[in-house]
């Protein structure tokens, strides 16, 4: 069974910090993929990343960047210097090939960046 | 140009009547989702349609018929709607195979009241 975590339900942060969303999958398959949507106030879901996991690269992506370690099972997600524009929900989501497509999300975190 | 697009943004409806989402696509892609977003921002797939044929079906009550009159569309017809319906529903299109990113629609607000 496919399972996303996202055990941080709201984040705080003050502008200009650096946050770190979690997430946690559990797969038994070798073939699949991550990703990360954003949905901000507007309520529209957003593309940010999508990842394979025999690609255990970091990304970045101006102030963005993903730290994927397959040993901890962990697709972490890194805003640097936060800005207020980023208070959103980021909800990481799970694929695998065979399954028809079906991507499972975790539960989002809701990021709140104050002044 | 607007890529996957529904229609329409909010519905409020009484319970009990039957209503329609429509979504298109103008991505070129070859399969299409629905998704159901709860009042917690839960996601969950309800539907996959691949070239006009369903692929997924996740347990979804049989008063939730999608249809894709061709691959670029897939509309969502609700009878006989409940209180609990009331959601967010959101469209999306992928490329075939992979899994693909999903691109999604704005979603469209549904409210029974």
């Amino acid at each position: 069974a496919q399972k996303v975590t996202q055990a941080q339900t709201e984040i705080s942060v003050v502008e200009k910090e650096d946050v770190t969303l979690d997430c946690v999958y559990e797969t038994r398959d070798t073939t699949y993929y991550l990703f990360w949507y954003k949905q901000p106030p507007s309520g529209e879901l957003v593309f940010l990343i999508r990842r394979n996991s025999f690609d255990e690269q970091n990304e970045i992506s101006g102030r963005y960047s993903w730290n994927f370690q397959k040993s901890t099972s962990s697709f972490n997600f890194t805003i640097t210097a936060s800005q207020v524009v980023d208070s959103a929900v980021y909800f990481c989501a799970l694929g695998f090939t065979g399954g028809g497509n079906k991507l499972t999300f975790g539960t989002g975190t809701q990021l709140k960046v104050e002044l | 140009d607007t890529a996957v697009s529904q229609t329409p943004k909010y519905l409020v409806t009484q319970m009990g009547n039957d209503k329609s989402i429509k979504c298109e696509q103008n991505l070129g892609h070859d399969t299409m989702y629905w998704y159901k977003q709860d009042s917690k921002k839960f996601l969950k797939i309800m539907f996959s349609y691949n070239n006009k044929e369903l692929i997924i079906n996740e347990t979804v009550p049989n008063r939730f018929s999608p249809k894709s009159p061709d691959k670029a569309h897939l509309n969502l017809h609700i009878n006989s709607l409940e209180l609990g319906d009331s959601a967010v529903y959101f469209c999306a299109s992928s490329q075939a195979g992979g899994p693909h990113t999903q691109y999604f629609g704005p979603g469209t607000r549904l409210t029974v009241l």
